[in-house]
């Protein structure tokens, strides 16, 4: 079994300062675990992933995350917000079976950037 | 960038009556999926299809519903009575490969209303 568990749901920081996006995770298999991003009206999109390899992830648009398997935490962070970054953040665990993905959602994190 | 389309973008409909939200996944893609987010809940995975057939489906996908690929093209969800309860977000998704989570694109979903 999997779960998720974004401990904020709602962040706000100003324009230019640093974001945090906290997560935590539980999964009885070797974990993959994700960042997507939602921004209004759009489909969701894959901000970074991490599958095993390096412990520090870089995504796009200058994010990325830190697995801590001893906290079993994955952590999102961007040193400078910009206020195109405003958007709700969803951290998400998967495990790949037979025939199919299971990706397994937190709740998710609404970002708001102040100017 | 390739998309899945969704449509519509937001379907009200009586207790009671049937709905079919429609997606087109992206042309080269075999695997499909719809997940659904209840307002303030989380994402929830519902089913996956390859080869024509269901390959997983959650405790969610009850008799109610079901999927379909009638053309080749399009990929829909169909809810034969709805309840209050089916009120939310529906998103689609499909991939090219089974296992590779960044080649997993989803839509930006239709949100269902039931009065």
């Amino acid at each position: 079994a999997q779960s998720v568990t974004q401990l904020d749901s709602h962040v706000s920081v100003s324009e230019g300062t640093p974001v945090l996006l906290r997560c935590n995770y539980s999964s009885s298999y070797s974990p993959s675990l994700f960042w997507y991003v939602q921004h209004p009206n759009k489909g969701l999109q894959l901000l970074l992933k991490y599958t095993s390899a390096a412990t520090l992830v870089k995504g796009i648009n200058g994010f990325e995350a830190e697995f801590k398997k001893s906290e079993t935490s994955f952590h999102l962070t961007k040193p400078s917000a910009h206020m195109s970054d405003a958007a709700e953040y969803f951290c998400v665990v998967g495990y790949s079976g037979a025939g199919s993905y299971q990706l397994t959602f937190g709740k998710g994190t609404k970002l708001s950037v102040i100017p | 960038e390739p998309e899945v389309t969704q449509t519509p973008s937001h379907q009200v409909t009586q207790m009671g009556q049937e709905v079919i939200l429609r997606c087109v996944p992206i042309s080269n893609h075999l695997y499909f999926y719809w997940y659904r987010q209840i307002l303030g809940q989380k994402v929830e995975f519902l089913v996956s299809f390859y080869n024509n057939e269901i390959s997983e489906k959650s405790e969610i996908f009850d008799d109610q519903f079901s999927v379909e690929r009638p053309d080749g093209s399009n990929f829909t969800l169909k809810i034969r009575s709805t309840k209050l309860e089916d009120s939310a977000m529906y998103f689609c998704a499909s991939s090219a490969q089974l296992g590779s989570f960044e080649k997993l694109f989803f839509g930006s979903g239709t949100q269902l209303s039931v009065l």
